[in-house]
């Protein structure tokens, strides 16, 4: 049974439209995650969480925003996607180890 | 802040021979763990090693790694690399809890088999 979960597995987004992406995990951890993946950069940290209700700047937040509603449920918000963010976004649950949800690939058009 | 080298960007190496995937680090905070990440192609990242030992070798699924404080490294090594080993793997540390357990990942290093 999969702990970390994401939706919609693959996307595809005009620019300036808004883009929701959700991460659900069953694994009872109080930290979540969201990175970018692209070729050449590896993952790098958008934004995190410890607990619901809040969320913290990671290392490349600009055009993206977070929503932590409960402690299973994080999302991930382009209010304007462009074309730079076109990647593959990565969810993650932690009690130190971190374990990744499936991804989700995301086209900006 | 905390930052994590892999000097290779691809390594090549034939079945059955050694391989060696090099991950050096600087921090400036209480690193609490040191991992090896793997991803194979369309999946997620998932642990393939963890230490928190200085000179203890660590091991899993025929890898094996050693942190060695002293020269701020943790390479990740195995004897006979097999076609199925092919992935892209990441070296990371991880502060601790109050810091957030955010990870710093290396740029990692495609390992690619050949028969």
């Amino acid at each position: 049974e999969a702990a970390v979960t994401q939706s919609p597995r693959s996307k595809v987004a005009v620019t300036g439209g808004k883009v929701t992406l959700s991460c659900h995990q069953t694994n009872n951890h109080d930290y979540m995650y969201w990175y970018r993946q692209d070729t050449g950069h590896g993952l790098r940290l958008i934004h995190y969480s410890y607990v619901a209700d809040s969320t913290e700047k990671g290392d490349i937040p600009d055009g993206y925003k977070a929503s932590r509603p409960s402690q299973e449920n994080f999302s991930l918000i382009l209010e304007l996607a462009s074309l730079s963010q076109t990647a593959v976004y990565f969810c993650a649950s932690s009690d130190l180890e971190q374990y990744f949800g499936p991804g989700t690939r995301l086209t900006v058009l | 802040g905390d930052s994590v080298t892999q000097t290779e960007g691809l390594v090549t190496v034939t079945e059955g021979l050694p391989v060696k995937l090099n991950c050096t680090y600087q921090t400036t905070y209480l690193t609490i763990a040191f991992f090896w990440y793997v991803q194979y192609l369309n999946e997620a990242p998932q642990v393939l090693l963890r230490s928190s030992t200085d000179n203890k070798r660590t091991e899993h699924q025929g890898f094996h790694a050693t942190l060695h404080k002293s020269s701020s490294s943790f390479h990740l090594q195995k004897s006979s690399a097999q076609l199925s080993d092919s992935a892209l793997y990441y070296c990371a540390l991880s502060p601790s809890r109050n810091m957030g357990y955010k990870l710093t990942f290396g740029t990692g290093t495609s390992l690619l088999v050949d028969p």
